[in-house]
């Protein structure tokens, strides 16, 4: 059983294109975050929903918005892509409270082009 | 601001080395560490994690240190082998959970 599961995998499109990624978890965490990770491999965080409410929103581009539909879902919606949206992108899921490990799912490769 | 640095960036040894893996961190209000390997395209699998309030962690062939007060972490890997080379990444958890990631350190075992 998958603990965090995205969908899809991979993703390429245009330019301009809007594209959403999925995100699942089955731990029963109340916390999912979303993760970008450069061409560098540097990982940042760029959001966090708690109970499908926004807590940290990380100066992201507003053509990003992250959308919670219960506490075990965290979507991502990206609007007229652009080439630097290309990445690898992360969700992730823990305990808001206590100190709690965290799990991340396999990622989703995003390619503008 | 929480910076974390890994060092080295990158590290190649012959299969059968013990070796560390260094983390450093500035702001020492953290609620715990936590070590990651990713292999090339593939997602983070966590390896250890260390409460704020615990010195190490062991895991196997693994071991994980903790000093808050100077803002280290090492991982210790015993007896290297192949299937050990990847990225490993250290974390730190601040409040509400957002992790803060090094940079990470690339880590190639030799047959």
């Amino acid at each position: 059983d998958t603990a965090v599961s995205q969908t899809p995998k991979y993703l390429v499109t245009q330019m301009g294109n809007d594209k959403s990624i999925k995100c699942e978890q089955n731990l029963g965490h109340d916390t999912m975050y979303w993760y970008k990770q450069d061409s560098k491999k540097f990982l940042k965080i760029m959001f966090s929903y708690n109970n499908k409410e926004l807590i940290i929103n990380e100066t992201v581009p507003n053509r990003f918005s992250p959308k919670s539909p219960d506490k075990a879902h965290l979507n991502l919606h990206i609007n007229s892509l652009e080439l630097g949206d290309s990445a690898v992108y992360f969700c992730a899921s823990s305990q808001f409270s206590g100190s709690t490990e965290a799990f991340f799912g396999q990622g989703t490769r995003l390619t503008v082009v | 601001k929480q910076e974390v640095t890994q060092i080295p960036a990158a590290l190649s040894v012959p299969e059968g080395e013990n070796l560390v893996l260094n983390c450093s961190f500035t702001d020492s209000a953290i609620y715990n560490l936590q070590w990651f390997r990713q292999d090339p395209g593939k997602g983070l699998t966590s390896l250890l994690l260390i409460q704020s309030s615990q010195r190490e962690q062991t895991s196997g062939r693994l071991n994980a240190s903790l000093d808050k007060s100077s803002g280290r972490s090492t991982l210790y890997i015993a007896a290297s082998q192949p299937g050990d080379s990847a990225t490993y990444l250290c974390a730190v958890r601040q409040e509400g959970g957002k992790l803060i990631f090094g940079q990470g350190t690339e880590l190639s075992v030799k047959p």
